[in-house]
Parts: structure tokens; C-alpha cells; sequence
């Protein structure tokens, strides 16, 4: 597709559950990011994967939260034992190395933990 | 480590002008950007400058830097009921942008 795509859009769990959020990046790009959005908290860094590095996995706020990126395009953000306070917009991004800082974002995936 | 603050809300009357502040930290980042985010959409990018610049405009944005307070600016002109939506603050290089809050920008009649 021509943009970043998310799935699922929304999701509904409840507390203690494990959840998997999908990003599709767009063609090409090398960069991929992972942002958490939670109201009045603006945007919250969780990961990035550059290429074949290894990720920056500084923004991850606990061991329940990992990524992974296969074959350097789509990428999987899981949460396991989900809590309440983990309720919130998940943001992927994308971008080439060749425009620096020019993130291109999907719609996100809204996560509601009952 | 890095910090970018924002005033949540900002209310304008329609053709009014509109001036969006923020405030970083890191003072080595190349750039500093200003992205917007419209309901239910994912943010995209709005502008950006160079951090060797003191101000940039792009038709009706104007984006002006104070490096020594480490204060960015988005003035948007003759604010439309369009330009509702969140703007955000980042700064940082590719590998990292750190974004500032959001501020709500509500446009009315």
C-alpha cells in the first residue's frame, strides 16, 4: 500500500491477556518506530528498528513489551499480560534515511484493557 | 534526557491568527519539526527547520526558533475551522524524534 498500515484498528482485551499489534511499513523504508499515545500524554517513544541494527529498545516501559521486525518490513508489537494503564493509541511509523525526520505515521491501533 | 513541553489547548476564532509554543531541551538536535494530527488520523508531517535557522514560512505557517531559550513556534495565519486539530512539537534526529504533548487547536465560527 502507498502508507503505513496498522491492525487491528481497535481491540478490546481484558486485563491479564496477551495482545499482538501489526505494522506494515511503507515500501522501502528502512527506519520503523513505535510510539504509545495516551491522552494528555502526548506521544511516548517504545522502539525503533533502523535496518539490520539491533533496536533501540529504550522506550519500552516493561519486560511485558517486545517487537520484533521480520525481514526488515512488517513489524509486531506485543503485550503480554495486558494491564488497565496499558489502554492507549499505538502509533507506528516509518521512514527513509534519506529525508531525516520525516516520520510517516499509520492511523494507529487503540487498545482498551478491561 | 530530553524533554519537549506544550500548552495543551489553544482556542482562536476563525481568521484569527493562531501561535503554538513549545519548549526542548536538547539543544544538538539538527531539526525541529512540527507535526499535525487530525481525528481519528495519524500525525503527518506539518513543517520543519533547520536549527541553524531563525525562521521559516511556508504560505500561511510561520515557524520561528529562539535557540538561546530553546523555543519553538508555529504561527499559523487567517486560522481556519481546517486547521483544527492536534499539533505537536518534536525534536531530535531520525533515529529518535521526541515529541512534545500536543497542543488541541480549536477553531470556532
Amino acid at each position: 500500500g502507498a502508507g503505513v498500515s496498522q491492525s487491528p484498528s481497535n481491540k478490546v482485551t481484558e486485563k491479564g491477556k496477551d495482545v499482538e499489534l501489526r505494522c506494515d511499513p511503507i515500501s522501502g523504508h528502512t527506519a520503523l518506530y513505535w510510539y504509545r499515545q495516551s491522552l494528555g500524554q502526548g506521544l511516548e517513544f517504545l522502539i525503533y528498528f533502523q535496518g539490520n541494527s539491533a533496536p533501540d529498545k529504550s522506550g519500552l516501559p516493561s519486560d511485558r513489551f517486545s517487537a520484533e521486525r521480520t525481514g526488515g518490513s512488517v513489524s509486531t508489537l506485543t503485550i503480554q499480560r495486558t494491564q488497565q494503564e496499558d489502554s492507549a493509541v499505538y502509533l507506528c511509523a516509518s521512514s527513509s534515511i534519506r529525508v531525516s525526520g520525516e516520520l510517516f505515521f499509520g492511523e494507529g491501533s487503540r487498545l482498551t484493557v478491561l | 534526557g530530553e524533554d519537549v513541553e506544550q500548552s495543551l489547548f489553544l482556542s482562536v476564532r476563525e481568521g484569527d491568527s493562531s501561535v503554538i509554543n513549545c519548549t526542548y531541551t536538547d539543544s544538538s538536535s539538527t531539526y525541529l519539526y512540527w507535526y499535525k494530527q487530525e481525528p481519528g488520523a495519524g500525525l503527518q508531517l506539518l513543517t520543519y527547520i533547520f536549527s541553524n535557522m531563525d525562521m521559516k514560512q511556508d504560505q500561511r505557517l510561520t515557524v520561528l526558533l529562539n535557540k538561546k531559550d530553546k523555543h519553538l513556534s508555529l504561527r499559523i495565519a487567517d486560522t481556519q475551522t481546517g486547521d483544527s486539530a492536534i499539533y505537536f512539537c518534536a525534536e531530535g534526529e531520525s533515529d529518535k524524534l521526541i515529541f512534545g504533548t500536543g497542543t488541541r487547536l480549536q477553531v470556532f465560527p
